[in-house]
């Protein structure tokens, strides 16, 4: 089956640093990835929607300056979290879709679990 | 906009008893609908996806779902759960009329299994 892998898996960083959390389709090209945030107990909010070789289209209310999504290879996306705070600790998730239609299933990856202190 | 709702939080059942989980949409057309479940350290794992044709859609893990459009509702069930079955699941829904492929989650419901 589709696997999608993140990494890192944790991270722990000091408020002011930048964090690079990568997200990759390991077994198939994904035309479309997908960046979400999810809270304690909470449900999946999208963030970002980023295909290959294009500029990402950011949620309302996602600051673009602050989550950098680059989807350089059909493979490949990165989420950088730019001069984290500790209201950025949060675990993010990945997904990726192999073709470019709504009915397509979207593969998750494990996750990220951000914390800033 | 579409939304989507999971009115049970938390459900317990026990090791051998059926499960049903409820879910309801808010979408002017038949959307795209899908069940997710999140093992704790494990990304979301597709269980099964409704998009048209027969109304009662079978998935993995022996995992069913129907599509009410009377109801708007797609209800998760399971005849008898095992202790594996304890985790998060979400519904979402996708826009067919959309090129956005988005999907919207509900809030989840996690079960928990006894023995």
């Amino acid at each position: 089956g589709a696997v999608v892998s993140q990494h890192p898996s944790w991270v722990i960083c000091k408020s002011g640093t930048s964090v690079k959390i990568e997200c990759r389709s390991l077994d198939f090209q994904a035309t479309t990835m997908f960046w979400y945030r999810q809270f304690p107990k909470q449900s999946l909010m999208l963030m970002a929607t980023s295909n290959e070789g294009s500029k990402a289209t950011y949620e309302q209310g996602v600051e673009k300056d602050k989550f950098l999504i680059n989807h350089a290879s059909l493979t490949l996306s990165t989420l950088t979290v730019t001069s984290a705070h500790p209201e950025d600790s949060s675990f993010y998730i990945c997904s990726a879709a192999q073709r470019l239609h709504p009915s397509d299933t979207q593969y998750f990856g494990p996750g990220t679990r951000l914390t800033v202190l | 906009a579409q939304s989507v709702t999971q009115p049970d939080i938390h459900i317990t059942v026990s090791e051998g008893a059926s499960l049903e989980l409820r879910c309801n949409y808010s979408y002017g057309a038949t959307p795209y609908l899908f069940w997710y479940v999140q093992s704790p350290g494990q990304g979301l794992q597709l269980l099964l996806k409704y998009f048209s044709g027969d109304t009662l859609v079978q998935g993995i893990k022996g995992f069913e779902a129907e599509f009410k459009r009377s109801q708007s509702s797609f209800n998760l069930r399971k005849p008898s759960v095992h202790w594996s079955d304890a985790a998060e699941y979400f519904c979402a829904v996708g826009n067919p009329r959309s090129n956005d492929y988005k999907l919207s989650f509900g809030a989840g419901t996690t079960v928990t299994v006894r023995a």
